[in-house]
């Protein structure tokens, strides 16, 4: 158990819907990280919080946003929905109080869009 | 830019025979670089990493991993697998003073009894 929890586990839902991942980081940890996962791209790196604020960006659809709470939790909100978007989503979470430092990644949301 | 690739996206081997998964990596800076696991219906785990010092480098479970800076390569070995190695691993880099780190596409480590 890495200490960094997301939820829902599952999501199926409709093409053209909107739907929004959660995750807790560790305890103490200040950054969160998204990442997809599919079986074409790979894993990619989408976006990276840091307390509160973006700190780098990846390769991000438009269609999607992310925010990192004041109590550090981060929600990754994907919309307008596509067949593509299928994936797992994982969030990963870093102290990053002096590099270098290691991700510690959650179990992830599989994502299925029909 | 810094990219990583990862030379065999599936590597099928016997149980307690040598195993050796290959990484390259390009950056115009200095680079850490880490390996991570990822095991069937799980999240990626931290395998080992380089940050300075000592070439070599060692997980608690066998494996070890060389960096060579002339090659830009960072492979990782086990001189003898288990059933339990089989997993996916992923080569990642991070550039020396930056914050995205730059994962592999990932190689398939499959033991066979």
């Amino acid at each position: 158990d890495s200490g960094v929890t997301q939820t829902p586990k599952h999501l199926i839902t409709a093409t053209g819907q909107r739907v929004t991942l959660r995750c807790s980081p560790r305890s103490g940890d200040l950054s969160v990280y998204w990442y997809q996962q599919s079986l074409d791209q790979g894993l990619q790196f989408l976006i990276q919080y840091y307390n509160g604020e973006e700190r780098a960006k990846g390769n991000i659809l438009e269609r999607f946003s992310a925010q990192q709470f004041p109590d550090l939790h981060s929600e990754l909100n994907l919309s307008s929905l596509e067949l593509g978007d299928s994936a797992l989503y994982f969030c990963a979470s870093s102290v990053d109080a002096g590099l270098p430092y290691e991700q510690y990644f959650g179990p992830g949301t599989r994502l299925t869009v029909t | 830019a810094q990219s990583v690739t990862q030379l065999d996206s599936q590597v099928p081997v016997f149980e307690e025979a040598p195993v050796e998964l290959r990484c390259n990596y390009s950056s115009s800076v200095s680079v850490y670089l880490f390996w991570y696991v990822q095991y069937p219906n799980q999240g990626l785990q931290l395998l080992l990493k380089y940050l300075s010092g000592s070439t070599l480098v060692e997980s608690i479970n066998g494996f070890e991993a060389e960096f060579n800076k002339s090659q830009t390569s960072f492979h990782l070995r086990k001189p003898s697998v288990h059933i339990s190695d089989t997993a996916e691993y992923f080569c990642a880099v991070l550039n020396t003073g930056g914050f995205k780190t730059i994962f592999g596409a990932g190689t398939r480590l499959f033991v066979k009894a």
